[in-house]
């Protein structure tokens, strides 16, 4: 157990939707991390947040945003999805912006 | 995205068998990992290298970090069926961003 923790464990829902993932990073941990896994483009650094500010942005698309809050949680909003955004959702957080992270169990997203 | 050149692909070897697997990139990292997935769940971190040059253990585990910072490797002997799983190399260039490349991946097969 990584201490990090992610809900739901899975989401099925439909083409236009808007979802939200959420993850609890490990006690003291002051940076999040969200990661993409699909089969094809394998695991993709979307967003990492620090101590509540963005800190560093990779691909994610415009339709898709995150937050991290007061308590250190943090969201993922995917919007307007789309079939091709079926894939699984991993947070991961470390103590400091650039340490070693510790992945959670993962949020798999179906859409259909 | 920028990803790293992971090889095998995937593996099939008999217990006891040790097992050999590396990274390659075109760019410089100043932090190599070696995560496992299992299936359902989230990478766990097995190995860090901070310094080119470091050689790491972690039980039947070894893993290098090479003097260029280009490449890596990791080692695991006398393999058993629970080290099933795949292996993922990642990248950090560390500073003040901590987002992780990450290779394909090795799926390692074990039989007893």
């Amino acid at each position: 157990d990584s201490g990090v923790t992610q809900t739901p464990k899975h989401l099925i829902t439909a083409t236009g939707q808007r979802v939200t993932l959420r993850c609890s990073p490990r006690s003291g941990d002051l940076s999040v991390y969200w990661y993409q896994q699909s089969l094809d483009q394998g695991l993709q650094f979307l967003i990492q947040y620090y101590n509540g500010e963005e800190r560093a942005k990779g691909n994610i698309l415009e339709r898709f945003s995150a937050q991290q809050f007061p308590d250190l949680h943090s969201e993922l909003n995917l919007s307007s999805l789309e079939l091709g955004d079926s894939a699984l959702y991993f947070c991961a957080s470390s103590a400091g912006a650039a340490d070693t992270q510790y992945f959670g169990p993962g949020t798999r997203l179906t859409v259909l | 995205g920028q990803q790293l050149n992971q090889s095998p692909q995937s593996m099939f070897i008999q217990e006891g068998e040790d097992v050999s697997m590396n990274c390659t990139s075109s760019s410089i990292f100043n932090t190599w990992l070696w995560y496992k997935q299992e299936p359902g769940e989230g990478p766990v971190l097995l190995i860090a290298l901070y310094k080119a040059g470091e050689l790491t253990s972690n039980g039947r585990l070894t893993a290098q970090f090479g003097i260029t910072r280009k490449d890596s490797f990791l080692n695991i002997s006398a393999s058993i069926p629970s080290d099933v799983g795949i292996y993922f190399c990642a990248g950090q260039d560390g500073g003040s961003q901590g987002n992780l490349i990450f290779g394909k991946g090795t799926k390692l097969s074990v039989k007893p």
